[in-house]
């Protein structure tokens, strides 16, 4: 089974802070991404990375940036957290570019900015 | 910009009574579908997708979904639903990133409740 997981369930920052969102798979997976999940809005991609070290903007990048050293794990990062950041954060990762493949989510991380 | 509509935004159904989610995407041209759901406190997963050939497509748990390229749709459905099939439902298309890869276009999601 695909496993995709995320390093913390629910996170409480204050605004201004930096904040580091983690997400690692483990079938050696060439494609992740970052979303983040709001009611009423459906899911909405900040980022993804089809490559170690490569990265692209999704739909909402402003406000975030990302980091792929490594093929397994790929991170999300608030440089300055802001209380509209406060949300549910989901990571997911996809084998190769064959557009039929699934998409493998993570649990989500629900983050809050105070 | 790829769009997918789904119409509903909550469905309140009771338990043995039919289900049908719609779903509407803007591309024109070679699409893969496919929708997901989220039970409560789970992670999303897939509940099926369309990528070629016959339009009727089967997945977990008793669902379908139809793809008609002549109106643009992807409808999801379920002939009897249950009380654990209470979750929020997401269709979702391809896109092609420009960047080598594919990436997913949501839905707002529909939400259904389903009443014992």
């Amino acid at each position: 089974d695909v496993k995709v997981t995320q390093s913390s369930r629910y996170l409480v920052k204050r605004t201004g802070e930096k904040v580091f969102l983690e997400c690692v798979q483990d079938m050696d997976h060439e494609n992740m991404f970052w979303y983040r999940q709001d009611p009423g809005l459906g899911l909405r991609l900040i980022y993804f990375s089809y490559d170690v070290k490569m990265k692209e903007k999704g739909d909402i990048p402003e406000g975030y940036s990302v980091s792929r050293e490594k093929k397994e794990r790929f991170s999300l990062i608030l440089e300055s957290a802001s209380t509209n950041q406060t949300s549910m954060y989901l990571c997911a990762s996809r084998a190769s570019g064959s557009r039929a493949d699934t998409q493998y989510f993570g649990p989500g991380t629900r983050l809050t900015v105070l | 910009a790829q769009s997918v509509s789904q119409h509903n935004h909550h469905v309140i159904l009771s338990e043995a009574a039919s289900l049908e989610l719609g779903c509407n995407y803007s591309y024109g041209g070679t699409v893969n579908l496919f929708w997901y759901v989220q039970y409560p406190g789970q992670h999303l997963q897939l509940l099926l997708k369309y990528f070629s050939g016959d339009p009727l497509v089967k997945g977990i748990k008793g669902f379908e979904a139809e793809f008609i390229k002549s109106k643009f749709s992807f409808n999801l459905r379920k002939p009897s639903v249950q009380w654990s099939d209470t979750a929020e439902y997401f269709c979702a298309v391809n896109t092609y990133s420009g960047a080598g890869s594919y990436q997913l276009t949501f839905g707002k999601g529909t939400k259904l409740s389903v009443i014992p």
